[in-house]
């Protein structure tokens, strides 16, 4: 059974740092991993999507990047805002069982940025 | 191109009602998946369907809990008889062609049960 950790659970940073988030999964077999962002109350919001045949991706001030072989995933904030306070979850979705369409959640962390 | 729409987006029901919750996804999407986010805990995978078929209902409880994508109209996540432990936030996603793309996900329905 696939399980998806993250650490820190909660993080408190001053505006301006950089930063940087860890997931980590048991099973290597992934097809991707996603990161995704959810501010409270609301939805989720896809930050960035990697292929299990890729290492990183990078969207603006966000590069996430993966290694299969020792089953984690790293989230970097460059320059951190105030509007990047929310919390951060990664998923994967797994090569094994009967359906690769299931995405296996990690807790999140929750990120402040403060002024 | 409007993203996935959820409907309700809070819903009140007393112990015993049956709950509707519909999804709508993005247009030209046709896999749906439901998530449900329970008070203090991660988000854990439901239900996974195709155009009037389930893929996937491995995270569905056993029973009171039903889910449909017909050919025409949303998807529907069907409770009967609820309970207070019901209460959770109820995620919609959708994604394109295959379920190894991108899923984008709804505002959610957050249900409370009295």
């Amino acid at each position: 059974k696939q399980e998806v950790t993250q650490i820190p659970a909660a993080l408190s940073v001053p505006e301006g740092e950089n930063l940087v988030l860890n997931c980590s999964f048991t099973d290597s077999a992934i097809y991707n991993l996603q990161w995704f962002r959810q501010d409270p109350g609301k939805g989720l919001t896809s930050l960035l999507l990697i292929q299990s045949s890729q290492r990183e991706q990078t969207s603006g001030r966000l590069n996430a990047s993966l290694d299969k072989s020792s089953g984690r995933s790293t989230l970097y904030i460059a320059a951190s805002q105030p509007g990047d306070s929310a919390t951060y979850l990664c998923a994967d979705s797994n090569a094994g069982g009967t359906s690769y369409g299931k995405l296996t959640f990690g807790q999140g962390t929750i990120l402040t940025v403060h002024p | 191109n409007a993203g996935v729409m959820q409907n309700p987006r809070h819903l009140v029901r007393r112990r015993g009602q049956e709950a509707r919750l519909r999804c709508s996804p993005m247009k030209g999407h046709s896999h749906v998946y439901w998530y449900r986010q329970l008070p203090e805990e991660g988000l854990k995978f439901m239900v996974y369907l195709q155009k009037e078929n389930i893929i996937d209902e491995s995270g569905m409880p056993k029973e009171r809990f039903s889910a449909e994508f017909p050919k025409e109209g949303p998807s529907i996540l069907r409770i009967q008889q609820v309970v207070r432990g019901d209460s959770a936030a109820y995620f919609c996603a959708s994604s394109r062609r295959h379920s190894q793309e991108t899923q984008y996900f709804g505002p959610g329905t957050r249900l409370l049960v009295l």
